[in-house]
């Protein structure tokens, strides 16, 4: 009930595209949901968050949608560039316990040129 | 400013040898937070920090690890009798407080051998 099941493990897109990475949970008590890009040999750096009180969050290019009844929340990333190719990562957190990140598997995203 | 800082980057050692990992946290910021991060997986939460004192160390895998932060600042995570299975890269992150944004270090991949 703790997981957050991420999707695709790896997805490939070419320059200008729309990547789009899926989460899922099962803990309604989440209320905390980050996104996290991670370089080679770099910690990951929060992107984008949303809580569930608004179904979509846009910060530039990317953009959070969150579906509460399916339990489910998605990044989209438009207009893809070569330099978005990393690993990203959801994650979830409880509202009493924020400091204890429940990350997804990684979706590995490369955009070609 | 200065970003999380983790010591050393690499660390190789034998199995049943003991290992310390330095996190030098951003300043100021009371929170401080250590993961591990498998290969092809994300971050698992191990133990978490408001200033001195361990607030959560639920994510610790055993008793062979422990983890300190004596002066509010510094935090040592510290490995006993190491196994194979504890190869992964560990990830230190900090935040202002406790429902602050986490900024993560770029790790310390161990390797035992």
């Amino acid at each position: 009930q703790q997981q957050v099941k991420q999707s695709p493990q790896s997805l490939i897109v070419q320059k200008g595209g729309i990547s789009i990475i899926n989460c899922a949970y099962e803990n309604t008590a989440f209320d905390y949901f980050p996104w996290y890009q991670q370089f080679p040999g770099k910690g990951p750096a929060l992107l984008i968050a949303i809580r569930p009180d608004v179904s979509e969050k846009k910060e530039g290019r990317f953009t959070i949608s969150f579906n509460k009844s399916a339990k489910q929340f998605s990044l989209h990333i438009m207009d893809s560039q070569p330099g978005d190719s990393a690993t990203y990562f959801c994650a979830a957190s409880l509202p009493y316990n924020t400091d204890k990140l429940i990350f997804g598997t990684g979706t590995r995203l490369q955009v070609f040129p | 400013g200065a970003g999380v800082s983790q010591t050393p980057s690499n660390k190789v050692t034998e199995k049943g040898k003991y290992v310390e990992l330095r996190c030098d946290p951003i300043s100021g910021h009371t929170a401080l937070y250590w993961y591990r991060q498998s290969l092809g997986q994300g971050p698992e939460f191990l133990i978490y920090f408001q200033g001195t004192g361990a607030a959560d160390d639920s994510g610790l895998p055993n008793d062979r690890f422990f983890a300190v932060r004596p002066e509010g600042s510094v935090s040592t995570l510290k490995i006993q009798r190491t196994e194979r299975g504890d190869s992964a890269v560990y990830l230190c992150a900090s935040s202002y407080d406790r429902s602050g944004e986490q900024f993560f270090g770029p790790g310390t991949r161990l390797t035992v051998l």
